[in-house]
């Protein structure tokens, strides 16, 4: 069974400055889905990025990257110019592909809860 | 559109209750799950429903049943709660598809007390 590992239980960082959340995960599988979804305080997960295992390219939505290293099953996140609105809980997650006899769920990591100091 | 609606947004109930909670999307997409999340937790997988039929439960107890009615509604009613079920009730949605990301779009939830 797969698992995902988030280190981090909590992080602090300062407006305007570059955090990097850490998350691990164990599969046997080649192929395979990573997502990092945010839950602000008392509001809806939405997704911030999404990788698939087969693409080398690291993955960018705007001031959201990530540094995928298949090889050592890490998928951090990074986030620069920290914004207020970016404190949340993030959880990192892994998804088998339906090909490989996967299904839909998701195995989520226990979360890094972020605080954006100003 | 690209939201997944839920109400009520909070439920107080009693362990004698009968409830239902309701959740809706209209972006075509085909499965659709239930959470649970405690405080500070990730969610916990319920259900999923896949074409509207129930592919996966996650060993819930009976006093969870989900439904189905079409593909754009999910419910879950509850009956005989215990305290400890007081928790955020999460819904998501996703397309079907087995060269895809299938990402989940995620609803604001329902905060259910049980008293």
């Amino acid at each position: 069974a797969q698992t995902v590992t988030q280190s981090q239980p909590e992080m602090s960082v300062q407006e305007a400055e570059t955090v990097t959340l850490s998350c691990t995960y164990d599969t046997s599988e080649s192929d395979y889905y990573l997502f990092w979804y945010k839950q602000p305080p008392s509001r809806q997960m939405i997704l911030v990025i999404r990788q698939e295992a087969y693409k080398q390219q690291n993955a960018t939505e705007n001031r959201f990257s990530v540094n995928f290293q298949k090889a050592a099953k890490s998928f951090s996140l990074k986030i620069s110019d920290s914004q207020l609105g970016d404190a949340a809980m993030y959880f990192c997650a892994y998804r088998s592909p339906l090909t490989q006899g996967g299904s839909e769920k998701l195995v989520f990591g226990k979360g890094t809860k972020l605080t954006v100091n100003p | 559109d690209t939201e997944v609606t839920q109400t009520p947004k909070h439920l107080v109930m009693g362990m004698t209750n009968k409830k239902s909670l309701k959740c809706e999307q209209h972006m075509g997409h085909r499965a659709m799950y239930w959470y649970k999340q405690k405080a500070k937790k990730p969610p916990e997988l319920m259900f999923v429903y896949s074409y509207e039929k129930l592919s996966i439960n996650e060993s819930v107890p009976s006093r969870f049943s989900p439904e189905c009615p079409n593909s754009s509604l999910l419910n879950l009613h509850l009956h005989a709660l215990q305290p400890e079920d007081s928790a955020l009730y999460l819904c998501a949605s996703s397309r079907q598809g087995a060269k895809s990301y299938n990402e989940q779009f995620f609803g604001p939830g329902t905060r259910l007390t049980v008293l």
